[in-house]
């Protein structure tokens, strides 16, 4: 059973058009975190929830932006898309601060082109 | 350099060993992962270790880990083409809940 949804899997939009991916998880856990990856990079954490609080890296675009409205889902915002911005976005959650145990699920990632 | 360093690419042959290492910066790093990801995939969580074992093994996975030189190793024991895909080493202090990964060594298996 899928346990964190990204949709869609595959993403084409226009240079300059908004697009939003979507992210949910049936773990009803505390925290969740959207990661860019681009190839043969490390995944780059561009911010995460812990319940409603929102915790923005420093280095994040203010292209980016992000919303949670609610335990289940969270969405990434793209305001004007660049061609930079073409990668794979994962969205991860875990269940709570600290401990072992508590370790990051994945999703499957959406690819995001850029034309 | 990198916080978590691995190198980009090991390839093997079918039912020989793999060994992927990585070294890290951060002392306070308690716990240490292994992911894997396949084409196309998210992240797998394979196994992790914390920082007061020096080895774990589970399966035909071997965990190694040197703190004094800030090294970690995982061995794949009789490697099969399944085990194609991209080894993300990743770190994580105690207090903290956002783990540091390295880029991901990908794995090549030949027949």
């Amino acid at each position: 059973d899928a346990m964190v949804i990204q949709n869609p899997r595959y993403q084409v939009t226009q240079f300059g058009k908004p697009v939003t991916l979507s992210c949910s998880q049936t773990l009803n856990h505390n925290v969740m975190y959207w990661y860019q990856q681009k190839s043969s990079q490390a995944p780059k954490l561009l911010f995460h929830y812990y319940d409603k609080d929102f915790n923005n890296e420093a280095d994040t675009p203010d292209n980016f932006q992000s919303r949670r409205p609610n335990t289940s889902f969270c969405f990434l915002d793209i305001r004007s898309p660049g061609l930079g911005d073409a990668a794979m976005y994962l969205c991860a959650t875990r269940r709570g601060r600290g401990g072992a145990g508590n370790e990051q699920f994945f999703g499957p990632g959406t690819r995001l082109t850029v034309l | 350099g990198e916080d978590v360093e691995q190198s980009l690419f090991l390839s093997v042959r079918e039912g020989d060993s793999s060994v992927i290492n990585c070294t890290y910066t951060d002392s306070s790093s308690t716990y240490l992962y292994w992911y894997k990801q396949e084409p196309g995939a998210g992240l797998q969580l394979l196994t992790y270790i914390f920082s007061n074992m020096d080895m774990k093994q589970d399966q035909r996975l071997t965990v190694l880990l040197n703190k004094k030189d800030k090294h970690l190793s995982l061995r794949i024991a009789d490697t099969q083409t399944g085990d194609s895909a991209i080894y993300f080493c990743a770190t994580r202090a105690g207090g903290s809940y956002i783990p540091t990964f390295g880029r991901g060594t990908s794995l090549i298996v030949h027949p």
